[in-house]
């Protein structure tokens, strides 16, 4: 089965960057998405097709893709911001998410 | 804004149907790149998406679910509906409503419920 890869935690400072990658086999190929999830809340979409913001997400959240790894990068990390991030793929086998990264700021 | 809520059996005995439906407010069930979908999550498995169905009745359903799970919608009622049978406490799970937006090789979802906790135990 397909999998994606992404370490368990990052922590980051309030203000700094936070980076987070999701590796998976030929990602390079496949589109990859990015999903926001405080605790005790429903995952929302913060990235799409790879570097899209939908509308209402703030522009510290940006994404990248470099061979078959993909980085979700927010710049000046806020408190808020504490959450876990998952990455999400699909391909003609199907819908696969990563494990989930959790991000602490402190 | 739209919004999607969830409702249904929160506790189902081993062998038996779970059943939920999952509301559509603030607007209609749009077609095109919309599907309508399904997923769960649970702390031994993750998220994972068991399927979704079209706005024109075409189910997607995850393979290793097909035999067990059946996705409806009604477009008139503004809903659409899981069914998944013969539950074991592995399908114990949060399960959330979602849109999903397809188009060419992007695929992602873009509306989510607030999650509906189902547990599988006698």
């Amino acid at each position: 089965s397909y999998d994606l890869t992404q370490p368990p935690s990052v922590s980051v400072s309030p203000g700094q960057t936070a980076s987070i990658t999701c590796s998976g086999d030929n990602l390079q190929n496949k589109y990859s998405s990015w999903y926001q999830q405080r605790p005790a809340q429903s995952p929302v979409l913060v990235i799409h097709q790879d570097n899209k913001r939908p509308s209402g997400i703030p522009e510290r959240f940006s994404a990248s893709k470099s061979g078959d790894t993909a980085t979700l990068t927010i710049s000046g990390t806020q408190i808020m911001d504490e959450a876990e991030y998952f990455c999400q793929a699909w391909d003609i086998s199907g819908v696969v998410f990563g494990s989930g990264t959790k991000l602490t700021v402190l | 804004q739209l919004q999607l809520w969830e409702s249904g059996s929160g506790l189902v005995k081993p062998s038996q149907t779970l059943s939920l439906t999952c509301g559509v407010s603030g607007g209609s069930m749009s077609g095109g790149v919309y599907s309508w979908g399904w997923i769960r999550q649970s702390p031994d498995t993750g998220l994972e998406c068991l399927g979704w169905i079209s706005h024109g009745g075409i189910p997607y359903y995850k393979p290793s679910l097909k035999s067990r799970l059946v996705i409806s919608i009604d477009r008139s009622k503004n809903h659409f509906s899981l069914i998944l049978n013969s539950v074991t406490a592995a399908d114990s799970a949060v399960y959330y409503c979602v849109r999903v937006f397809r188009d060419g090789y992007d695929l992602h979802f873009d509306l989510w419920g607030q999650g509906a906790r189902v547990t599988v135990s006698s």
